[in-house]
């Protein structure tokens, strides 16, 4: 069974610039959540995917947005990078949209904006 | 809104003795609660998880989580801790709203030999 993968692992960006990571959900599973860990944080929800439409969103500005591919792969583009978008961006895969559904990590983009 | 709480930032046991890592909850109906650990550079590993049924969950490596909703706790445990089990551990509430798994800030588990 193929894990949660991500990539790229580490990523620096300037100002301005636009960036794109990608998620490979784990084997089986159709529901893609993003998140964003601050240093010293737990995660923030930025939104979920479902059936290629979100399916949910977190408290983040329309430049944060996202794609789900009919494989069920995900990605996270973020317009006009500031400062403070420098984080950990973790994606989790999970078996459904239940509420009881764990969700599944992977080990992150960590993303410096100088 | 959903939230949970962790109180303790830091969590300090001798290898061998029992751990408790705190958690408090704060849902409008029934809580879907949830426990995670990270390891240093790594994403989140699923470790148990409270639906409804007995009040004591069991999960992997080892670990428990008694869930008691008279004081809003699920607070999770280990009977013998392990220098292995050194890492961040965050508890977590299912929002129903949008979908959203809402973590607390973490407390950082350090076992000492």
């Amino acid at each position: 069974e193929t894990g949660v993968t991500q990539s790229p692992t580490h990523l620096i960006k300037t100002r301005g610039q636009q960036v794109t990571l990608r998620c490979s959900s784990q084997s089986g599973h159709n529901t893609v959540s993003w998140y964003q860990q601050a240093l010293g944080q737990g995660p923030q929800f930025i939104f979920q995917y479902y059936r290629e439409e979100e399916n949910g969103r977190g408290n983040f500005p329309p430049r944060f947005s996202g794609l789900q591919f009919p494989n069920y792969s995900s990605e996270l583009n973020v317009n006009a990078l500031e400062l403070d978008d420098s984080a950990l961006y973790l994606c989790a895969s999970s078996l459904s949209v239940g509420f009881n559904s764990p969700l599944h990590f992977g080990n992150g983009t960590r993303l410096t904006v100088t | 809104a959903q939230s949970v709480a962790q109180p303790e930032d830091q969590v300090n046991v001798a290898e061998g003795n029992p751990l408790t890592v705190k958690c408090t909850y704060s849902v409008s109906g029934n809580p879907y609660l949830f426990w995670y650990v990270q390891y240093p550079n790594r994403g989140l590993q699923f470790l148990l998880k409270y639906i409804t049924g007995d009040n004591l969950v069991k999960g992997s490596y080892g670990f428990e989580a008694e869930f008691n909703k008279s004081q809003t706790s699920f607070h999770l445990k280990k009977p013998s801790a392990l220098v292995s089990d050194s890492a961040l551990y965050f508890c977590a509430v299912r929002d129903y709203n949008n979908n959203d798994m809402r973590f607390g800030a973490g407390t950082r588990l350090t076992v000492k030999p």
